[in-house]
């Protein structure tokens, strides 16, 4: 089955700087890859999905970025900000496929 | 308004209890999930449905059991609860295909005694 690999694991940064969060995947078959984020006592949300016809999306300061032949996609945070402060999980999975395969997740602080 | 809701969304019980968790979604989505999460950490795919009456195990073993007899519910039932039950418990929901956008409820936070 699908294998996804989520780096690093914690990841601490100062307000303003950007943020890089990188994952990977092992089944070829996989074409969709969304990013969730999780704020402390919350429940995952959505913040920026990209499909494999597409190699960059962006949305304000958030942006992911999918190189296919290397398996493996990024999400990049710029200007960040206390709120920016959460657990982000990267997935992976294909049309047919059954579920999402989730990455471990990453803790992100950003301090002011 | 279409969303996905979970009761309880706290629950102290002690050992042995039956329990059952409630989730409920109003977006007519066909596929439903149960993850269970120790806090800020790995999702962990206990329970799928594909539909009514389609009920799959996940990827990690779970005592816990599920039914799908209308679309919009899906509850989770542990027959004997045990401190090792102990956890965070997410539903999320998705309209048909698995590329489609996942929904999570807010959770139910479980502690077994």
């Amino acid at each position: 089955g699908e294998n996804v690999e989520q780096h690093p694991s914690t990841l601490s940064v100062q307000e303003g700087d950007s943020a890089v969060i990188k994952c990977t995947y092992s089944d070829s078959a996989s074409n969709y890859f969304p990013w969730y984020k999780q704020e402390l006592g919350k429940r995952p949300q959505l913040i920026i999905d990209i499909r494999s016809n597409v190699g960059e999306k962006k949305d304000q300061r958030i942006a992911v970025t999918l190189n296919k032949t290397a398996k493996h996609f990024s999400l990049h945070i710029t200007e960040t900000q206390p709120e920016d402060s959460a657990v982000y999980f990267c997935a992976a999975s294909w049309n047919s496929g059954y579920a999402l395969n989730f990455g471990k997740g990453t803790s992100l602080l950003v301090t002011p | 308004e279409a969303d996905i809701y979970q009761t309880p969304r706290y629950l102290v019980i002690g050992t042995g209890k039956k329990i059952t968790l409630e989730c409920s979604q109003t977006m007519g989505h066909d596929k439903m999930y149960w993850y269970q999460q120790d806090p800020g950490m790995e999702l962990h795919l206990i329970h799928y449905s594909y539909g009514v009456n389609s009920t799959e195990k996940g990827d990690l073993s779970s005592e816990s059991t599920v039914s799908r007899i209308r679309t919009e519910h899906f509850p989770l039932t542990l027959e004997s609860a045990r401190p090792s039950h102990t956890s965070q418990y997410l539903c999320a929901s998705q309209l048909g295909q698995a590329t489609d956008t996942q929904y999570f409820g807010p959770g139910t936070r479980l502690t077994v005694l």
